[in-house]
């Protein structure tokens, strides 16, 4: 089926553990996006990819890896997960066109503790 | 630096009522403006796009406007149906970004029967 699918689903690490969230999307869109919603915070940018191998930082970067090989994946990857890193966290791609919309997956819910 | 604010946070109503939602932006300076639809434990669904040079958006019983002089966008949602209760955000992408939309924190909307 098309669309994002994001793993796992549901993830519980330790502090100090290296985990990697999964997303892949079958749409073949140029852009892909990371995002983790907090209460109080709402939704904030951590990193995004306009292309393989293209990669920028978003407003809250620190603490967290990105890398995109291949375009339909965009895995991002805590080297050292702290407690502030009890999120969850949403994977979005969208089209090069930016007047199209952004599509999310359904998200994984990370606690660390 | 742009932000996005939605008044009210929560919001109650009966089933059948017309009602409106209200996002406001700092920099009139945007591309677009998207309003998404999030349920309990999922993603977020984007529900209405509007370009900047566009003033209104319409898909069945959901009009969203755009003002962009005033920072002011409004999702109008007539009839109210119990279906209709999730959390609502807008987000604005600003006119000099390639692709990092700004979120509000979102309308928490609840329809009883």
């Amino acid at each position: 089926d098309a669309g994002i699918t994001q793993s796992p689903r549901y993830k519980i690490t330790e502090t100090g553990r290296q985990v990697t969230l999964m997303c892949h999307q079958t749409w073949s869109h140029s852009y892909m996006f990371w995002y983790r919603q907090d209460l109080g915070h709402g939704l904030r940018l951590i990193y995004y990819s306009a292309a393989a191998d293209i990669t920028d930082k978003g407003e809250v970067p620190d603490g967290y890896v990105v890398s995109r090989s291949k375009t339909e994946n965009f895995p991002l990857t805590l080297e050292s997960a702290t407690r502030s890193q009890t999120s969850v966290y949403f994977c979005a791609s969208r089209d090069r066109d930016r007047g199209q919309p952004l599509h999310f997956g359904n998200g994984t819910r990370l606690t660390v503790t | 630096k742009q932000e996005v604010t939605q008044i009210p946070a929560a919001l109650s109503v009966p089933e059948g009522e017309n009602l409106v939602l209200n996002c406001s932006f700092t920099d009139s300076a945007i591309y677009n403006l998207q309003w998404f639809r999030q349920d309990p434990g999922k993603g977020l669904t984007s529900l209405l796009l509007i370009q900047s040079s566009q003033r209104e958006q319409t898909s069945g019983r959901l009009n969203a406007s755009l003002d962009k002089s005033s920072g002011r966008s409004t999702l109008y949602i007539a009839a109210s149906q119990p279906g209709d209760s999730a959390t609502y955000l807008c987000a604005v992408l600003d006119g000099g970004s390639q692709g990092n939309l700004i979120f509000g924190k979102g309308t928490k909307l609840s329809v009883k029967p």
